[in-house]
This record gives C-alpha cells, structure tokens and sequence, in this order.
C-alpha cells in the first residue's frame, strides 16, 4: 500500500526556522515526483513545488521561489519542506503528494499543520 | 506560469440536480487537466484525470470533458456526499498550478 507520512503539527514564532517531512512508503520512493501544497485556513490548494528524488532535480513555482527549500533524502525515503525564517503568512495546511511525469497526484499525504505566531 | 480560471467560486444546488464547474488554462494544455475533491480536514482526492478518464472507485455521476484552454466537471445528479471543494489542476507544464476552486453546498 502507498502511504505518504507527514510530520505532525508546529507552532512556531515569527523569525524561526521549519523544518517539515513527508515519508513515502509501499513504491520506489525515487521514481515518483514528490510535490508540496499549501492551502491557507478557509482557501484553495496552492501548488509551491516539486522534487525528483532520484536525481534531486527541484522546481518551484515562482510564488514560492526564495522562500522555501525543498529537499529529499533517499536513504530515509523522506522529502523535506523547510523555511529559514516563517512568517505570519506561512501559517497553513502544507501537503505532500506524489505523482509521475505528466500525471496528477494520486496519492497525498495526511498534511501537515503550521502556525506561525507571536 | 499556465493560470487556471475556475468557476463559479460557489454555488448551491438540490440533491438531484445537474452541477457544472468550468476551468479554463491561460494557454493550450491539451487534455493535461485533472480535476479533485477535497472535504474539509483532509487532503484532495483525485476524480479525474487526462481532462475526461474517471479514477478507479469514483461514482459514475462525475464527468471531465475539454482540451485546449476550456474544461468542465460534470456532475450529473447531484448528492449529499458531494458537499465539497472541487479544483482543477493542469499537468501539462512541470511547474503545476490548481485552479481557484468551487465550493459546492446543498440547499
């Protein structure tokens, strides 16, 4: 069985690093595209980028380029989302979701929830 | 980056009716268009793929039609269950986006 596993929840203050994770299990972790979703409290899916774990090769939407790292470690099967310094505006529901070139995500992760407050 | 235009952002409908939502790419994408459903608290839920082809479980009164620039989701008689949020996506360029998304209610 395909299962995508997050991380659990974080509060965390304005200026903090993040680090979140999403383990993949039940495929070959580094043939599928690992992709990361935020979705703000009360608003629609926002795609912020993708990862290839079998080369590393990353992209991002340009919304999101520069304030994100996306990253993978294929020993762990384990992608990675992370922020050098939140902001208020980074409180969302993150999702990681995996999918193959040219296809839609069908399987998802149960999502992760951050909140940045002071 | 391809934008996506979907509409209506919500609508309210009687168990029984004929529900569409369009979806329209700022640039071709041929039939590169997937469409979810997500409920409140949980992640989306893939309904159709390649613009039209229904995924495995999914009930038959959901149906994808388009390609080019212009979409639609179909469903075709309305149920309780179907209370969500419904969103396009397009899978034809590497760098994804999701279209604004429908919120579908009954009355």
């Amino acid at each position: 069985e395909v299962q995508l596993v997050q991380s659990g929840a974080e509060v965390k203050r304005p200026g903090e690093s993040l680090k979140i994770s999403c383990k993949g299990s039940g495929y070959r972790f580094s043939r599928y595209w690992i992709d990361w979703v935020r979705q703000v409290p009360g608003k629609g899916l926002e795609w912020m980028g993708i990862i290839y774990p079998g080369d590393s090769d990353t992209r991002y939407s340009p919304s999101f380029q520069g304030h994100v790292t996306i990253s993978v470690d294929k020993s762990t099967s384990t992608a990675y989302l992370q922020w050098s310094s939140l902001q208020a505006s980074d409180t969302a529901m993150y999702f990681c979701a995996r999918h193959e070139s040219g296809e839609p995500a069908a399987d998802w992760g149960q999502g992760t929830l951050v909140t940045v407050s002071s | 980056a391809i934008q996506l235009t979907q509409s209506p952002s919500s609508l309210s409908a009687s168990v029984g009716d004929r529900v569409t939502i369009t979806c329209r790419a700022s640039q071709g994408i041929s039939s590169a268009l997937a469409w979810f459903q997500q409920r409140p608290g949980k992640p989306p839920k893939l309904l159709i793929s390649d613009a039209s082809t229904l995924e495995s479980g999914v009930p038959s009164r959901f149906s994808g039609s388009g390609s080019g620039t212009d979409f639609t989701l179909t469903i075709s008689s309305l149920q309780p269950e179907d209370c969500a949020s419904y969103y396009c996506q397009q899978v034809n360029s590497v760098l994804l986006t999701f279209g604004g998304g429908t919120k579908v209610a009954i009355k």
